[in-house]
């Protein structure tokens, strides 16, 4: 079973310059997330979708950020445009289960640098 | 709300030495409790879990007991090798979060043979 895959894996872009991360998460995992770790803290939730649609995007932290979801199955995170304090590690995760689920599968992330 | 505490790293220890990262949580509902582990140049992994009070996850010789009177979930492994060398998370998900779960800073543990 194929895990859940993020490209690119690194992106240095320009302050002001607009990205897309995206994310493939497992076949048939209806829930998919994304978190970010910024400057070696907390990993921090950002959203959640189930199917297509977002669930719970409390985590979002402004409007220069578009989740999309279109079709269920693969997910695009936009950043335009892009400033110094959005640099990180941008996690995907997918899972069956909600709730205190089993734990969810993580992808290996996007390293983001903004300069 | 929901935090997660992590003992601060870094942390170096030798191999075949003992591992404590302690993990203490505060939570609004009943929450389930997770250790996750990061490889160099991979992604998140599951490591162990405790969905209730005194439930002990284990694996990979990594132990940790959920502690409920002490809001406590310590990683434990009682002789570490050099390829336990990662990046550990705590974190915790409460149902009504719909599986939103918070995290730890993250410890990053060091072994040298």
């Amino acid at each position: 079973e194929a895990g859940v895959t993020q490209f690119p894996s690194h992106s240095v872009i320009e302050k002001g310059q607009t990205v897309t991360l995206r994310c493939d998460p497992i076949s048939g995992h209806d829930n998919l997330y994304w978190y970010r770790r910024v400057m070696g803290k907390e990993i921090k939730f950002l959203l959640h979708f189930v199917k297509e649609s977002k669930q719970d995007e409390s985590g979002m932290p402004n409007n220069r950020f578009l989740a999309e979801r279109t079709g269920g199955t693969y997910s695009t995170l936009k950043v335009q445009p892009a400033e110094l304090e959005d640099s990180g590690v941008y996690f995907c995760a997918s899972s069956q289960a909600l709730g205190d689920a089993l734990g969810y599968t993580f992808g290996s992330g996007t390293r983001l640098t903004v300069v | 709300g929901n935090s997660v505490t992590q003992m601060e790293g870094p942390v170096t220890l030798s191999e075949e030495a003992f591992l404590t990262i302690n993990c203490t949580y505060t939570a609004t509902g009943y929450p389930s409790l997770f250790w996750y582990v990061q490889y160099p140049g991979e992604g998140l992994q599951l490591l162990l879990k405790a969905t209730k009070a005194d439930d002990k996850g284990s694996n990979k010789g990594f132990e940790a007991t959920y502690r409920k009177e002490t809001t406590s979930f310590h990683l434990e492994k009682g002789s570490v090798q050099v390829s336990d060398s990662a990046v550990y998370f705590c974190a915790l998900s409460v149902n009504t979060n719909a599986g939103k779960s918070t995290f730890g800073d993250g410890t990053t543990l060091t072994v040298k043979p």
